[in-house]
């Protein structure tokens, strides 16, 4: 089945703790992008990348770090954790970067829920 | 950095009526402008898109009309339905690199 995975799900830590949250997908996709979602901000951007050791800066990488060491895992890397970093996060791939879209664009995982205490 | 701006934040509709949920962005350089619907506690859908070079793109009882010069982008659902209830965001982005999401809109269909 074709898909963007997500782990974990739902994760509580402390502030400082460095944390991984996994992105993967098996569609073969070229491009991968990161964003934060909270209520009443609607979705932002962390970070993209739109082919493998490519990765640009969204709208708020501050606290954030990425790597595109291959082309189906896009981890989002958070090392200093802060209460303001709480949020629920996605991960989403598409299959081609740049302008040349298909109608799908970007496929969605299932979401990480974050709190940092 | 571009800025997307969506309204209403909430509509109610009676089931079989029109919704129109509106965005104005302010990069005249954004070609390209997806919608997304996002059922409660899952993951965001897209629903339609449109580019730059279209006017106007239809997918059954779902619209989108793009107005470039005035550079905002509507998105149109006619025949509400009760599993039309949920929110929607609108984006914008240049060569889908890079992309900005309006607020939402809460759209909930009155049976």
């Amino acid at each position: 089945e074709a898909q963007v995975t997500q782990n974990p799900r739902y994760l509580i830590t402390v502030t400082g703790k460095k944390l991984t949250v996994t992105c993967s997908q098996n569609m073969n996709h070229e491009y991968m992008s990161w964003y934060r979602q909270d209520p009443g901000l609607g979705l932002r951007q962390i970070y993209y990348s739109m082919n493998v050791e490519v990765t640009d800066k969204g709208d708020v990488p501050e606290g954030y770090k990425v790597s595109r060491k291959e082309k189906r895992n896009f981890p989002l890397i958070l090392e200093s954790p802060s209460p303001n970093q709480t949020s629920l996060y996605f991960c989403a791939s598409s299959p081609i970067g740049g302008w040349d879209r298909t109608q799908e664009t970007q496929y969605f995982g299932p979401g990480t829920r974050l709190l940092v205490l | 950095g571009e800025n997307v701006e969506q309204h209403p934040s909430t509509l109610s509709v009676q089931e079989g009526d029109s919704a129109v949920i509106k965005c104005t962005y302010s990069d005249s350089a954004s070609n390209y402008f997806p919608w997304y619907k996002q059922e409660l506690g899952k993951r965001p859908q897209l629903i339609i898109d449109i580019r730059s070079n279209v006017g106007e793109k239809k997918d059954q009882r779902i619209a989108v009309t793009l107005n470039k010069t005035a550079k905002h982008f509507s998105l149109h659902i006619t025949e509400t339905q009760p599993e039309d209830s949920a929110v929607y965001f609108c984006a914008a982005s240049i060569n889908g690199n890079q992309f900005y999401f309006g607020t939402g809109t809460s759209l909930t269909v009155i049976p």
